[in-house]
């Protein structure tokens, strides 16, 4: 089977930098995606890392480690329309499923 | 055109109704899901479609009856439903099946499902 772990929650400032962790367990997997969902919006991609190393997309940067199955989103310069639920997601061998871990909800304050 | 557009965008039905939900896209993209998401939870796949073809069901109830009628569209029917089932269903699509080079899926809004 699959399963991921993420932080439920995560609270930082404006202009401060945030790092997501999640780590996952799965068979034959491809990659670890990252999506943003806010609040009554649909699921918005990120990144998607299928080798070893930083993603860099403007603000938003994401790690992969696959012998230590762990990745990571980090978030810069903070903003408030940041605020919103990040989810984790890997693809594994059964083409087509892409599981979700449980979400981080990050609130951005002033 | 990166859209993926569902309707209705909201739905309320009884447990003896039928009823369908529509997904279209138009960006010559060959694999569709259906996910459904509970309220601060993650999107949990339902069905997968690749090239028109039902290649993945999550051991999903029969009262939910997937059909791609084509490419571009994607349908959910729904039939005697229980008020449980009441969730936002998510639409996506994707170049080609996740797994195979990209975990990347264009959502679409939603039906936001109520089952009295």
């Amino acid at each position: 089977g699959q399963s991921l772990e993420q932080p439920s929650e995560v609270t930082a400032v404006e202009g401060a930098i945030v790092q997501i962790n999640c780590t996952y367990q799965t068979s034959g997997f491809y990659g670890l995606s990252w999506y943003q969902q806010h609040d009554g919006g649909a699921p918005t991609f990120l990144s998607y890392n299928a080798l070893d190393g930083l993603e860099e997309t403007g603000r938003f940067s994401s790690f992969l480690s696959r012998s230590d199955s762990y990745g990571y989103l980090l978030l810069q310069e903070l903003q408030m329309k940041d605020s919103a639920s990040y989810f984790c997601a890997v693809s594994g061998n059964q083409g087509g499923k892409l599981i979700f871990g449980q979400g981080t909800e990050l609130s951005v304050k002033p | 055109d990166t859209e993926v557009t569902q309707t209705p965008k909201h739905l309320v039905m009884g447990m003896t109704n039928k009823k369908s939900l529509k997904c279209e896209q138009h960006m010559g993209h060959r694999a569709m899901y259906w996910y459904k998401q509970k309220a601060k939870k993650p999107p949990e796949l339902m069905f997968v479609y690749s090239y028109e073809k039902l290649s993945i069901n999550e051991s999903v109830p029969s009262r939910f009856s997937p059909e791609c009628p084509n490419s571009s569209l994607l349908n959910l029917h729904l039939h005697a439903l229980q008020p449980e089932d009441s969730a936002l269903y998510l639409c996506a699509s994707s170049q080609r099946v996740t797994g195979s080079g990209t975990g990347e899926l264009f959502f679409g809004e939603g039906s936001r499902l109520t089952v009295l």
